[in-house]
């Protein structure tokens, strides 16, 4: 399996612009996880999916963040509009029995907002 | 309080050193608990994974988790430049981990 992957690696883009990040899960994971990542604040989730079911999205920062799975093997984060402060490193996971054995990471995205 | 407390660092030592790296942690729900190595511009990696009190070694590395005093550890011993990276500690309690803020360790020649 080629792992979690994730798309863009890169994002660069200007205020106020949609901005759509892309994650694709290992096969037969039943638990994918969207988090943020900056120097300032660590690791934060954002939602996470259970069987395409979004069963926690507390850590969604605003109304501009949505996020779907319309099947197993694809996740889509929105950001619309990107703001400056949405700049951060955007890492998707994916697992089995959710956190009991561990979480495999994609590379993520990392998005500049300009 | 955050859940889980790690020092960020960072952290300098010279090749060959011995490397402890500590997380502690309030909620007595966590069960399993797990280390992760992430090097720079990559997502994090499992590196360690224990799900009980005491000792667990691998190569270089040993886990060490303390459940009464909600503490755990990761030990490196001969440190290579090649483990200079940021090390998150991760605790599960139902669905999802809880991360460490992270500790950036660079081990230099």
């Amino acid at each position: 399996d080629a792992g979690v992957i994730q798309s863009p690696r890169h994002e660069v883009t200007e205020m106020g612009q949609e901005v759509t990040l892309r994650c694709k899960p290992i096969s037969g994971h039943d638990y994918l996880f969207w988090y943020r990542q900056t120097m300032m604040r660590g690791l934060e989730l954002l939602i996470y999916f259970n069987n395409n079911v979004p069963i926690d999205d507390s850590g969604m920062p605003e109304d501009r963040f949505s996020a779907k799975m319309p099947n197993a093997s694809f996740s889509t984060l929105k950001i619309q509009p990107s703001e400056p402060r949405d700049s951060a490193v955007y890492l998707c996971a994916s697992s089995l029995a959710g956190g009991i054995y561990g979480y495999t990471f994609g590379s993520g995205t990392r998005l500049t907002v300009v | 309080q955050k859940e889980v407390e790690q020092d960020p660092g960072p952290l300098s030592v010279p090749e060959g050193a011995i490397v402890s790296l500590n997380c502690t942690y309030s909620n007595s729900a966590f069960q399993y608990f797990m280390w992760y190595r992430q090097y720079s511009r990559k997502g994090p990696e499992l590196l360690m994974y224990t799900y009980s009190s005491g000792n667990k070694e691998d190569g270089r590395f040993t886990a060490q988790v303390d459940k009464s005093s909600k503490y755990i550890s990761l030990f490196i011993r001969d440190s290579q430049p090649s483990d200079s990276a940021t090390y998150l500690c991760a605790m599960s309690a139902g669905g999802k981990l809880t991360f460490g803020q992270g500790t950036i360790l660079t081990v230099h020649p």
